[in-house]
């Protein structure tokens, strides 16, 4: 079964509104979460990582203020597209690692968000 | 430099055959090194850990060479189910928390 658990798979919400995405670690508990972004043709790349209990840290070129992310349990993290606009259309995707230097990362299932 | 490059595809092979993928990375401090593999609209799943000595799980070989930043994954005996997007994955830290993905390659085996 999920290790990691993401929320919805696909939204679809019209230019200027806010968009929620849920990540679950279902059986394990993560102090770090990471939020990735994968347009067509391209390869994930990192948005920012999730810290329970602290600000996130972001990435050099993502928009802390748009992309809101709230870490507030050891088994949640949200990520919140505000004023979403045709260009943040993509895939997003979660990931959660258990401790450890080799761990393997587990992903959710990825968010498909189409703002029209 | 990106921080993770890979061969650049698609790689079209027939089932049977042996194909290698190449990948090289930029941070000498990375620690951790993986091989996931995307199939179509979905999530990347775990294919394999790559090890300093290489390592090798059924028809799939993982190497490492530190020395030269570089990582390889050789699929023997390629089967139709083997057709996906295979991703070169590094940490992009001395934490080794995030992942940092190179672009992908993808392969389709034909019959």
């Amino acid at each position: 079964g999920a290790v990691v658990s993401q929320h919805p798979s696909r939204v679809i919400c019209k230019s200027g509104t806010s968009v929620k995405i849920e990540c679950r670690s279902l059986d394990f508990q993560a102090t770090t979460m990471f939020w990735y972004r994968q347009f067509p043709k391209q390869s994930l790349m990192l948005m920012a990582t999730s810290n329970e209990g602290s600000k996130a840290t972001y990435e050099q070129g993502v928009e802390k203020d748009k992309f809101l992310i709230n870490h507030a349990s050891l088994t949640l993290s949200t990520l919140t597209v505000t004023s979403a606009h045709p260009e943040d259309s993509s895939f997003y995707i979660c990931s959660a690692r258990r401790e450890g230097v080799n761990t393997e990362a587990f992903f959710g299932q990825g968010t498909r968000l189409t703002v029209v | 430099r990106k921080e993770v490059e890979q061969d650049p595809g698609p790689f079209n092979v027939p089932e049977g055959a042996t194909v290698a993928f190449n990948c090289t990375y930029s941070n000498s401090a990375s620690q951790s090194f993986f091989w996931y593999r995307q199939d179509c609209r979905k999530e990347p799943k775990l294919l394999m850990s790559v090890y300093s000595s290489g390592n090798e799980d059924g028809r799939f070989t993982a190497q490492l060479n530190r020395a030269s930043q570089y990582i390889s994954l050789l699929i023997r005996d390629s089967k139709l189910s083997d057709s996906a997007t295979y991703l070169c994955v590094v940490t992009s830290n001395q934490a080794g928390t995030a992942l940092i993905f190179g672009k992908g390659t993808t392969l389709s085996v034909s019959s």
